[in-house]
């Protein structure tokens, strides 16, 4: 079973809609959860973090995660074109070293 | 004030020729990583550095070798390319042990094609 897991998508949906991005993970010790986001030819760029349980808000985005079903969230509102990009979930693992990714979801928003 | 940066942006070798990608940064960061990003897989680990002279296996590291002589240059030779090395590579750094606060920052990756 792989450490976590991440509809690939694509996702389409138009501009001002609400997007739910999801991840599962495997280890329910997992307490470190990121989101990064990635645009076409260009590295990873840190979105978001939580640690440990609950929902952490920066604007337009939320993170959330539910340790119970072992599942994490990226919720972002009103929609944007410029959201458009390719959204990766991450798990802290190997004492802290490591980051473990998921597999990206790429979102595009449409005028 | 660069960051971290990686050369060559795009590559095309041979099979069978040894490549090295380079990565340098310039926050003296002591946590250095390779990685390589292909469809359905993600981003996978390849190797990554403590500090100078400190290197670990990551996920998928047959078929490359890196080094760490100085802290802010960690490069990752192929040592014989084979059409499965086909991939975009993205280097990393990190300032310490992963933590709130702690960002690990991306290059903007070479891709590198084998023929």
């Amino acid at each position: 079973q792989k450490e976590v897991e991440q509809d690939p998508g694509p996702l389409s949906v138009p501009e001002g809609a609400i997007v739910s991005l999801n991840c599962t993970y495997s280890n329910s010790a997992f307490q470190y959860f990121m989101w990064y986001r990635q645009y076409s030819r260009k590295g990873p760029e840190l979105l978001m973090y939580t640690y440990s349980s609950g929902n952490k808000e920066d604007g337009r985005f939320t993170a959330q995660v539910d340790k119970s079903s072992k599942y994490i969230s990226l919720f972002i509102r009103d929609s944007q074109p410029s959201d458009s990009a390719t959204y990766l979930c991450a798990i802290l693992t190997g004492g802290g070293n490591k980051l473990t990714f998921g597999t990206g979801t790429q979102l595009k928003v449409e005028l | 004030d660069a960051g971290i940066t990686q050369s060559p942006r795009y590559k095309i070798t041979e099979t069978g020729r040894q490549v090295t990608l380079m990565c340098h940064q310039t926050w003296s960061h002591s946590y250095m990583f390779w990685y390589r990003q292909d469809l359905g897989h993600g981003l996978r680990l390849i190797y990554y550095s403590a500090a100078a002279d400190i290197t670990d296996k990551g996920e998928v590291p047959d078929g490359y070798v890196v080094s760490r002589s100085k802290t802010e240059n960690f490069p990752l030779t192929l040592e014989s390319a084979t059409r499965s090395q086909t991939s975009v590579y993205f280097c990393a750094s990190r300032r310490g042990l992963a933590s709130p606060g702690n960002e690990q920052y991306f290059g903007p990756g070479t891709r590198l094609t084998v023929t």
